[in-house]
């Protein structure tokens, strides 16, 4: 296996408009983590599913974020609008059980 | 992707000495925990993990030590070497009152291998 694989690797956005960073989890894994790392803020849970379904988004910052799971192979993390404040790595991460997860290597999103 | 930078408390070691990284955890309640290490422009990787009925479990060069009495997690690399060069996360499992479960990260030490 491929390990998770998160797209784009690398975004710049300017101020206002829609990011959309796309993830594909591992394969047979059940859960499915999104997780922002900044210089101030360390790395935090922002949202996590359980076969599909969103189990806990209390991490989720404000509305303009939003999480869907559509299928078991794929998922995406939306910003919209888009602030400079947003600027952080983020990163997806699959397991097999709630306390385990495998990371991608992350989508650096720089909005200006 | 980049690890947490510039503020990082960092520990630099001779490389084949042995690296001891600490972490204090604040919640009684943990009941698991799990260190992670994150080269530069990658994921957080895996290390190692124990239980809170665990005081003490060993892996591959690596050793993580757990005193419930003082909340105090440590990470012990054996013979360090250059590829342990990076960033060293400890995250604790909390269980809430609500029996929810939440995984809650450590902002990291940066392990420095000294030629």
């Amino acid at each position: 296996d491929a390990g998770v694989i998160q797209s784009p690797r690398h975004e710049v956005t300017e101020m206002g408009q829609e990011v959309t960073l796309r993830c594909k989890p591992i394969s047979g894994h059940d859960y499915l983590f999104w997780y922002r790392q900044t210089m101030m803020r360390g790395l935090e849970l922002l949202i996590y599913f359980n076969n599909n379904v969103p189990i806990d988004d209390s991490g989720m910052p404000e509305d303009r974020f939003s999480a869907k799971m559509p299928n078991a192979s794929f998922s995406t993390l939306k910003i919209q609008p888009s602030e400079p404040r947003d600027s952080a790595v983020y990163f997806c991460a699959s397991g097999q059980g709630w306390t385990e997860a495998f990371f991608g290597q992350g989508t650096r999103l720089t909005v200006v | 992707g980049e690890s947490v930078g510039l503020h990082l408390p960092t520990l630099s070691v001779q490389e084949g000495d042995n690296s001891i990284i600490n972490c204090a955890y604040s919640n009684s309640a943990s009941d698991y925990f799990i260190w992670y290490k994150q080269e530069s422009g990658k994921g957080p990787q895996f290390i190692i993990d124990i239980r809170s009925n665990m005081d003490k479990r060993q892996g591959q060069r690596v050793t993580v030590l757990l005193n419930k009495t003082v909340k105090h997690l440590s990470l012990q690399i054996a013979a360090t070497q250059p590829g342990d060069s990076a960033v060293y996360f400890c995250a604790e499992n909390i269980r809430t009152v609500y029996r929810d479960d939440k995984i809650i990260f450590g902002k990291g030490t940066r392990l420095h291998i000294l030629p």
